[in-house]
């Protein structure tokens, strides 16, 4: 069965600070990864996505992410974190082709102070 | 657009009530979720749809029914409410694969408390 796992329940990172949220994924294939974002009282939206090609995908409010296959990792990165960045971040696994559902994380709650 | 609109936002059920919460979707999607959501433990899928008419179960199916009798719309029916269903329930909709795959997209979530 396909997962993911944040070993983080919480990072902590001074605005300014560049700030890593790791993620790393088991699957059969080829995996196709997502990075979401979860403000309070709020569902998800989406942030970026690893469907293939390049190892760093570009994503929303200046986030990305580097796809490592022989560590099977996906870690969501920032330069500059902002206090508005502060959220919960959820990683992602697309199941195998028929059902298309999405295998989540437990989540990150990133904490980025002023 | 709309997008995934959940109802009711907020809701408060006695053990042993039942429940429908809605989901509807103007993006044409042929794909349909719902998930819970628990304190630290992610979310976990509880059914899905492929398409009109068609419904599956998730991991987390237990106590719960679905329909799907059009493409828009994807209910998710409580029939004996129990405390262990208290949770935030996401309802999330999705169609391309590939290079133009978004995952999928989420309504802003329904918070049930059963007591």
């Amino acid at each position: 069965a396909q997962s993911v796992a944040q070993p983080e329940d919480q990072v902590n990172v001074a605005e300014g600070n560049p700030l890593t949220v790791k993620c790393t994924y088991s699957v059969s294939g080829n995996p196709y990864l997502f990075w979401y974002v979860q403000y309070p009282n709020r569902g998800l939206q989406f942030l970026l996505k690893y469907i293939t090609g390049d190892n760093l995908v570009k994503g929303s409010y200046g986030f990305e992410a580097e796809f490592n296959k022989s560590q099977t990792s996906f870690h969501l990165k920032k330069p500059s974190a902002l206090v508005s960045d502060s959220a919960l971040y959820f990683c992602a696994v697309r199941d195998p082709p028929g059902r298309r559902a999405l295998t989540f994380g437990s989540g990150t709650r990133l904490q980025v102070q002023p | 657009n709309a997008g995934v609109t959940q109802t009711p936002k907020f809701r408060i059920l006695k053990i042993g009530q039942s429940m429908t919460l809605q989901c509807t979707q103007d993006m044409n999607h042929n794909y349909m979720y719902w998930y819970r959501q628990d304190p630290g433990m992610g979310l976990k899928l509880i059914y899905y749809s492929v398409g009109a008419g068609i419904t599956d179960k998730g991991e987390v199916p237990n106590g719960y029914n679905v329909s799907r009798s059009t493409t828009e719309d994807f209910p998710l029916r409580l029939e004996l409410a129990a405390p262990s269903q208290t949770s935030v329930y996401f309802c999330a909709s999705s169609y391309s694969s590939g290079q133009g795959d978004y995952g999928a997209f989420f309504g802003q979530g329904t918070r049930l408390t059963v007591v």
